[in-house]
């Protein structure tokens, strides 16, 4: 879906300081939005959702934050760790994927 | 179990072939998905189906022919595709289309090759 976005295909993070993914969007229709994470050669694994009627969820390590009046969400993950290493894809209402972001967790 | 099974892992056909892939979930979801992704490209939608039956067909080429037999199983029927078919085929499940974030559970794909 192209109204999703991720402009950073790739990010870099020491061990154990914060990593922020971020994503925009247009279509202002949407329930809620996903976070996955992908290995090489693996399917996309579910991370963290969060509600239109909602500006923030966390669970753990991973908060997600959403800001409808920029149309901007963004995936906090502290510490970051090694295993984090992945391609990161945001999702508007389950179907429809952003580009990605690919995160490198360096020990 | 929350796994998604996907066979085969990898297909090589040739364009006048006929092959199916093979998707399989026993969570109880009643919802099922394929996609296609391509190297360093989003997962792309395909279909889904909801209960068993197909209520989104992201205007798919017919050379792809989705089939759900029932709730667990999920088909990909494929027939005088093109080389820019060569993808990543995706399976995917959740519980149910509407009514919440409805995660999905993803199979491991499979990567087809047509020459």
């Amino acid at each position: 879906d192209q109204q999703v976005k991720q402009n950073s295909p790739s990010l870099s993070v020491q061990e154990g300081r914060i990593s922020i993914l971020n994503c925009d969007y247009t279509n202002s229709m949407f329930d809620y939005f996903l976070w996955y994470k992908k290995y090489p050669a693996e399917g996309p694994t579910f991370l963290i959702s969060i509600s239109s009627i909602k500006d923030k969820n966390e669970d753990g390590r991973f908060t997600v934050f959403l800001n409808k009046s920029a149309k901007h969400l963004s995936l906090h993950i502290v510490p970051s760790q090694p295993g984090d290493s992945a391609v990161y894809f945001c999702a508007r209402n389950q179907f429809y994927f952003g580009t990605g972001t690919s995160l490198t967790v360096i020990p | 179990d929350t796994e998604v099974t996907q066979t085969p892992k990898h297909l090589v056909m040739g364009m006048t072939n006929k092959k199916s892939l093979k998707c399989e979930q026993h969570m109880g979801h009643r919802a099922m998905y394929w996609y296609k992704q391509k190297a360093k490209k989003p997962p792309e939608l395909m279909f889904v189906y909801s209960y068993e039956k197909l209520s989104i067909n992201e205007s798919v080429p017919s050379r792809f022919s989705p089939e759900c037999p029932n709730s667990s199983l999920l088909n990909l029927h494929l027939h005088a595709l093109q080389p820019e078919d060569s993808a990543l085929y995706l399976c995917a499940s959740s519980q149910d289309v509407a009514g919440g974030p409805r995660e999905q559970y993803f199979g491991p794909g499979t990567r087809l090759t047509v020459t």
